[in-house]
């Protein structure tokens, strides 16, 4: 099983600011990495995949980046709704997925 | 348009069993990968188990031989059997949708859960 672990556990940041999430993988997963966002009470939503291409109606704020095993997911210009908790996982060797612990992401 | 709606959670001792449903609309359940993937409450998301296209399976560890999944292609539906059930299963349940057909990759569409409580 490949182990993917994020940092940090809780990021704060204020309305208007970068967040720099990161995403690390035990060993190389080349770029099969997805990131989601997940709201409490709601379904998980993918944000991107490839490591670097936003899914579909995902705004141009988030961008993610890296392969091999470091990975960044970007939020440019944080807004209100951006505030949740993301999860990165790796697709590269399966069974199992391997989603990261998550880093919440909370107004500082 | 695909939405994945579960149902089937509810409050169950130790050592029962349960059965999810994951009723599937605007696509054919049997046409991609399915997954049952599980958050336990303040914790992480976690993958439970798949179902290929061809209707192979895979299961995580921790469910392996009390768990399993399968499909319904008539009413378009995937389900997940779970028994003997643990506290440690206590969770909310989604299923997801992932985009390969031949091989697994990401989900790209997710149910809003269906909460299992395992407790006496």
């Amino acid at each position: 099983e490949i182990v993917v672990t994020q940092s940090p556990a809780t990021l704060s940041v204020s309305p208007g600011e970068r967040a720099t999430l990161s995403c690390r993988a035990r060993q190389s997963i080349s770029s099969n990495l997805a990131w989601y966002q997940h709201k409490p009470g709601q379904a998980p939503r993918l944000l991107v995949y490839g490591a670097s291409t936003r899914a579909t109606g995902i705004p141009a704020r988030f961008s993610g980046t890296g392969s091999g095993t470091e990975f960044t997911l970007t939020i440019s210009s944080l807004q209100s709704e951006d505030f949740a908790v993301y999860y990165c996982q790796q697709y590269n060797n399966w069974p199992p997925y391997s989603f990261g612990q998550g880093t919440k992401l909370e107004i500082k | 348009e695909v939405q994945l709606v579960e149902s089937g959670g509810g409050l169950v001792q130790p050592g029962g069993s349960l059965r999810l449903s994951c009723a599937a609309s605007g696509f054919i359940v049997s046409s991609n990968c399915m997954s049952w993937v599980r958050q336990a409450p303040g914790k992480g998301l976690e993958w439970v188990s798949i179902i290929y296209t061809a209707g192979s399976t895979h299961y995580a560890d921790s469910v392996k031989d009390r768990f399993t999944i399968s499909r319904d292609s008539s009413k378009n539906t995937l389900y997940l059997q779970m028994n003997s059930l643990r506290a440690e299963d206590t969770a909310v349940y989604y299923c997801a949708r992932d985009v390969g057909a031949s091989f697994p990759a990401y989900f790209d569409y997710w149910g809003q859960g269906t909460v299992v409580t395992v407790s006496s």
